[in-house]
């Protein structure tokens, strides 16, 4: 069974860089895309970026300047790094699955992880 | 910010016939597959459609998506109590070089 962990602290300091990582059980991250999709508290879903397991990435046009994606294939795991955080990056963070049989969809999803930013 | 626009809510009783429209643009819809989330409380989204009508193994029958030029719709026939949720569309975008989503479509079943 498939399954994926987000994993990170819930509270972040204004302007510091909110750290994620998801973990990835049940199937190797290779050959696959993966990508983080957040969810501001009552309101709808933003996707954020992609990242192959050969470490190519496409990120949000919207989120480019401050954000980061990596793997770690020995670890079978993927992290994100967004710098200068703001209240505005209060959200849920859930990592996903790309599946083979359709590269655009997200089949697999975490639980998710609430990351408040705030003094 | 989502660009692709869905009702904030729907709803209907037990049993009845209930669609969501989703309107997006030649940039997203018009010229990419669309993909339907479901939401339920508390939890996070579950894939009910992709390619624009197929459904994963073991999302029922009653879920049924369609498109036509810039918009799509999810239909969900034989309304049940366990259908309350959250609905997103989702699509890529040539023009951000994305994926986008509904703005969201609430569903209450009666």
């Amino acid at each position: 069974q498939v399954q994926l962990q987000e994993s990170g602290p819930g509270l972040v300091q204004p302007s510091e860089t909110l750290s994620l990582t998801c973990t990835v059980s049940g199937v190797s991250i290779n050959n696959y895309y993966w990508s983080w999709i957040r969810q501001p508290p009552g309101r709808g879903l933003e996707w954020i970026g992609y990242i192959y397991y050969t470490g190519s990435t496409n990120y949000n046009p919207s989120l480019t300047s401050r954000l980061t994606l990596s793997v770690d294939t020995s670890k079978n795991q993927f992290s994100l790094r967004l710098r200068s955080v703001t209240a505005a990056d209060t959200a849920v963070y859930y990592c996903a699955r790309h599946p083979t049989y359709d590269s655009r969809a997200f089949d697999i999803w975490g639980q998710g992880t609430m990351v408040t930013v705030s003094s | 910010q989502p660009v692709l626009t869905q009702p904030p809510s729907a709803s209907g009783t037990p049993g009845q016939r209930v669609t969501v429209s989703c309107s997006g643009s030649g940039s997203n819809i018009g010229s990419n597959h669309v993909y339907w989330y479901q939401q339920l409380p508390g939890t996070a989204p579950k894939l009910l459609i992709y390619k624009n009508i197929q459904r994963p193994s073991g999302v029922p029958d009653r879920f049924s998506g369609s498109k036509s030029g810039p918009s799509a719709s999810l239909a969900i026939s034989g309304l049940r109590s366990d259908d309350e949720a959250d609905y997103y569309c989702a699509a890529w975008d040539d023009s951000l070089s994305g994926y986008v989503f509904g703005t969201g479509t609430k569903v209450t079943v009666l």
